[in-house]
């Protein structure tokens, strides 16, 4: 079957430290994968994608590589800041377009 | 220009009274779907429709029926009310199934409170 298993949180860093989420799948046929982003009282939005395996999507600074050898799609940044402080969902779609959402990840940046 | 919008936003309610949360996209999407996220943040698929028509109909109690007057509407009606209900519940739209590498676009969520 399909699945998304992300890191458990909460994670909480120092502004300006380096971010990793690490989220492997589990996935029949050729999925494509995402990652979002839930701030507080807010709704998902996307934060980047990843359509096939060595593709890497990227935001605002944040990357992620589809590796396919080891099913896993780890999400980083160079250097965080207090405003990234949120949930972060990995997820992927299959064909007929349904998704699997990780557990989620909370991130709290501290100045 | 709010691309998929709920309401309420917020709603607090008595236990075994009947709501219904609303849901509206301008995105042009055809498929439309219900999720369910509880306090730990954990998101649940409920239900998926697709031009109307109902493809995905999780594990849900009966009490919860969506419907989709059209493809740019979907409403949750949610019969007697439980404690279990209170959540926060997600509309999302996407294209048409089969482009897999289509994202889902949420709303802001509505909170539901059963007292």
């Amino acid at each position: 079957g399909n699945s998304v298993t992300q890191m458990e949180g909460p994670v909480t860093l120092s502004e300006e430290a380096f971010l990793t989420i690490n989220c492997t799948y589990t996935a029949t046929g050729y999925p494509s994968l995402f990652w979002y982003v839930q701030y507080p009282g807010e709704g998902l939005q996307l934060l980047l994608k990843a359509t096939k395996a060595d593709d890497k999507g990227s935001n605002k600074g944040f990357e992620a590589t589809y590796r396919k050898e080891t099913t896993s799609f780890h999400l980083e940044k160079g250097s965080v800041q207090v405003s990234d402080s949120a949930v972060y969902f990995c997820a992927l779609s299959t064909t007929g377009n349904q998704f699997y959402f990780g557990t989620g990840t909370s991130l709290t940046v501290i100045p | 220009d709010t691309a998929v919008s709920q309401t309420p936003k917020y709603l607090v309610t008595q236990m075994g009274n009947d709501k219904s949360i609303k849901c509206e996209q301008n995105l042009g999407h055809d498929t439309m779907y219900w999720y369910k996220q509880d306090s730990k943040k954990f998101l649940k698929i409920m239900f998926s429709y697709n031009n109307k028509e109902l493809i995905i109909n999780e594990t849900v109690p009966n009490r919860f029926s969506p419907k989709s007057p059209d493809k740019a509407h979907l409403n949750l009606h949610i019969n007697s009310l439980e404690l279990g209900d209170s959540a926060v519940y997600f509309c999302a739209s996407s294209q048409t199934p089969g482009h897999r590498n289509q994202p889902q676009h949420f709303g802001d969520g509505t909170r539901l409170s059963i007292l």
